[in-house]
Order: structure tokens, then C-alpha cells, then sequence
């Protein structure tokens, strides 16, 4: 079956203890991205990739990381999280960086921050 | 800049009624795409439709629809005779070429609860 996966699905954490989500794509897909979701504000973008070792960022990158090594994973780390990242977080895919094919969404990651 | 607003925050219907979902846009390109996500209470986001700026002819997808307006920077989606199963949150989104494709620029979203 075609998806995005995320892991893991829910993670309460305290601040400054270093994590990472992983992402995992199983379509042979260029471009990754991630959003993170909050209520009022919508998704916003934190960083893009669109292929192995090509990553960008988005409208909000601060206080994460991320890295391509591979095609298919795109992992968000967040080396000392805060209070202010506690989010729901969604890992994205699509084809080519063409914006005519839509993104797929992983299931989604939401993060406590103590 | 781009922008998507989705003034409707929350919407109440009854089954079997219509609801129309509005979202309006701005960007500065002519090509661009505009896209609608339904966000059920389980939380992941599925694809409804993609249109690009190029294409102003409405789409019907059984009991969904959707109206492009350019002129009114709008793209509208109705559910007809709407059910239980409709009530999620709808995100509605724009990318364009100032990003080079690169990202959705999302509203804030529809609660659309529909009640039997």
C-alpha cells in the first residue's frame, strides 16, 4: 500500500531532550516536507526537500533540523524542543517538485513539550 | 505574499442539508494551485481536489462540488445533502510559482460538524 509513515504517532517529552520523528515514504517520491499544525493557524511549513541531500527551508524552521540521506526518509529532529513546539506534526510527499501532483500526508505526530 | 482565508470557522448543519465551505486567495502569480483537504476527527489529511489557475471550469465529484471564481479570488466547496460522515475540518490551499512550487500555503481551516 502507498503511504507516508510516522513515528511515532504520539511522544510527550520534557524540555531540552533532544528527539527525533521519523518520516518514510514508500512511492519512490522526490520531494518531502513538513508541516506542523495549530489550532488557528493552519499547517505551516517547517522544511522541504526535493531529493537526497537537497533540503530548504520552510515559513518556520526554527528549532528544528532535518536531513535527506535517502530518498525514501526524511527525518525532523529537534535538538533541544521548547513548550512552544508542542504541535501536531505531518510529514508530506509528492511525486516531483511539480505542484501538480498533490501531497500525500503521513498520519500525523503529536508532540507534548513539558 | 500568498495568503488563503477560510473566514468560517466553524459550521452546524443538519443531515441532509447543503453546506458551502468558502475559501479565498491571494497571490501575485497567474499560475498557481489551489487545493482542499478534509481533516477527519482521526486526524490525517486526505486529498479532495486540485485546480490550477487555468482551469476555471467547476468540478462535481458526486455529492461534492466546487466553484473557481479568478475574478473573486474564490474557490468555494459545497457538500450536498450533507451526512455524518461529512463532519471533519476542511483546509483549503494555495501553491504558487513565487515558491517555485515548493510549499502549500494552508487556511485556517472549517469545523464542519453535521448532526443526524
Amino acid at each position: 500500500e502507498a503511504q507516508v509513515t510516522q513515528n511515532p504517532r504520539y511522544l510527550i517529552t520534557v524540555t531540552g531532550k533532544k528527539l527525533t520523528v521519523t518520516c518514510s515514504q514508500n512511492m519512490n517520491h522526490e520531494y518531502m516536507s513538513w508541516y506542523r499544525q495549530d489550532p488557528g493557524l493552519g499547517l505551516r511549513q517547517i522544511y522541504y526537500s526535493m531529493n537526497v541531500e537537497v533540503t530548504d527551508k520552510g515559513d518556520v524552521p526554527e528549532g528544528y533540523k532535518v536531513s535527506r540521506k535517502e530518498k525514501r526518509n526524511f527525518p525532523l529532529i529537534l535538538e533541544s524542543p521548547s513548550p512552544n513546539q508542542t504541535s501536531l506534526y505531518f510529514c508530506a510527499s509528492k511525486l516531483g517538485q511539480s505542484s501538480y501532483n498533490e501531497q500525500f500526508f503521513g498520519p500525523g505526530t503529536r508532540l507534548t513539550v513539558l | 505574499a500568498q495568503k488563503v482565508t477560510q473566514a468560517q470557522t466553524e459550521i452546524s448543519v443538519v443531515e441532509k442539508e447543503d453546506v458551502t465551505l468558502d475559501c479565498v486567495y491571494e497571490t501575485r502569480d497567474t499560475t498557481y494551485y489551489l487545493f482542499w483537504y478534509k481533516q477527519p476527527p482521526s486526524g490525517e489529511l486526505v486529498f479532495l481536489i486540485r485546480r490550477n489557475s487555468f482551469d476555471e471550469q467547476n468540478e462535481i465529484s458526486g455529492r461534492y462540488s466546487w466553484n473557481f471564481q479568478k475574478s473573486t479570488s474564490s474557490f468555494n466547496f459545497t457538500i450536498t445533502a450533507s451526512q455524518v460522515v461529512d463532519s471533519a475540518v476542511y483546509f483549503c490551499a494555495l501553491s504558487d510559482e513565487n515558491t517555485g512550487f515548493q510549499k502549500l500555503v494552508f487556511g485556517t481551516g472549517t469545523r464542519l460538524l453535521v448532526s443526524p
